[in-house]
C-alpha cells in the first residue's frame, strides 16, 4: 500500500465551477499536510500547507484535513482556467521527509 | 516565497556520459536540500536529502554511486547522474528548505524548476 494515494484524475470542470481535491494516507503519525500546484515541465509551487488538523483559508483555496478518516481536501472555488495544472497532495511526520501524491490533472475549461 | 534556481533546465545526453545538474537557493540559506525524480504522471520520488557539509542520505533503492550528490555551500548542491543510461531519463527537481527565520516555515520546502534529463 502507498504512503499516501490520490487520484491522479484528469478532471474537467467549466470555469467558475468548485474543484475538489482529495488524498487518503495511511500513516497516522502525518502531521504536516501540503498542497502543491505544479504546471507542465515546472517545478511544484507550495499552495497551502497545514500543520495537524483542522481547515485553512487562502482565497480562493481552502485546505482541510480529517486525521479521523486520513483524509485531506483541497477546494478550489470561482475556478479559473490559469488554475488549470496538476495539483500534488504531501505529508510529512516531522517535516523532513515528504511523502507525494500521484497528482490531480485539473482542466478548467473557459 | 523563497527563490529556487536549478540549471540546466533541459539536457540531452549519450549514454555513457555525467551529466551535473545545479541547484541554488538565492536569497535564504539552505541549510538541507532534497532531490527529487519524477516520471511522467507519477508523483515526486525523494531521491536523497543533503545537509550543507555532511554526506548525503540516500532512499532505499537509489544508487549513491550512480546519483553523487554534493552539497558544498548553504547555497549550492550538485546532483552528478554518472554513466547515465536512458532509463536515467526523468525530470528531476531540488527542493531547499532553510533555516528557522530565514524562510516562512522551517519545515517549508521551496522547489526549483526542475531538470529534464534525456539520455539517447
Amino acid at each position: 500500500q502507498k504512503e499516501v494515494e490520490q487520484d491522479p484524475g484528469p478532471l474537467s470542470v467549466p470555469e467558475g465551477a468548485i474543484v475538489s481535491l482529495n488524498c487518503t494516507y495511511s500513516n497516522s503519525a502525518f502531521q504536516y499536510f501540503m498542497w502543491y500546484r505544479q504546471y507542465s515541465r515546472k517545478g511544484p509551487e507550495l499552495l497551502m500547507y497545514t500543520y495537524s488538523s483542522g481547515n485553512k483559508e487562502d482565497g480562493r483555496f481552502t485546505a482541510q484535513v480529517d486525521k479521523s478518516s486520513k483524509y485531506i481536501s483541497l477546494f478550489i472555488r470561482d475556478s479559473q482556467p490559469s488554475d488549470s495544472a496538476s495539483y500534488l497532495c504531501a505529508m510529512s511526520v516531522t517535516g523532513n521527509q515528504f511523502y507525494f501524491g500521484t497528482g490531480t490533472s485539473l482542466t478548467v475549461i473557459p | 516565497g523563497a527563490v529556487v534556481s536549478q540549471h540546466p533546465s533541459r539536457v540531452i545526453c549519450k549514454s555513457g556520459t555525467s551529466v551535473k545538474i545545479e541547484c541554488r537557493s538565492l536569497d535564504f540559506q539552505a541549510t538541507t536540500m532534497f532531490w527529487y525524480r519524477q516520471f511522467p504522471k507519477q508523483s515526486l520520488m525523494l531521491m536523497a536529502t543533503s545537509n550543507e557539509g555532511s554526506k548525503a542520505t540516500y532512499e532505499q533503492g537509489v544508487e549513491k554511486d550512480k546519483f553523487l550528490i554534493n552539497h558544498a555551500s548553504l547555497t549550492l548542491s550538485t546532483l552528478t547522474v554518472t554513466s547515465a543510461h536512458p532509463e536515467d531519463s526523468s525530470f528531476y527537481i531540488c527542493s531547499a528548505r532553510g533555516r528557522r527565520g530565514h524562510t516562512n516555515s522551517y519545515n517549508e520546502q521551496f522547489f526549483g524548476p526542475g531538470t529534464r534529463l534525456t539520455v539517447l
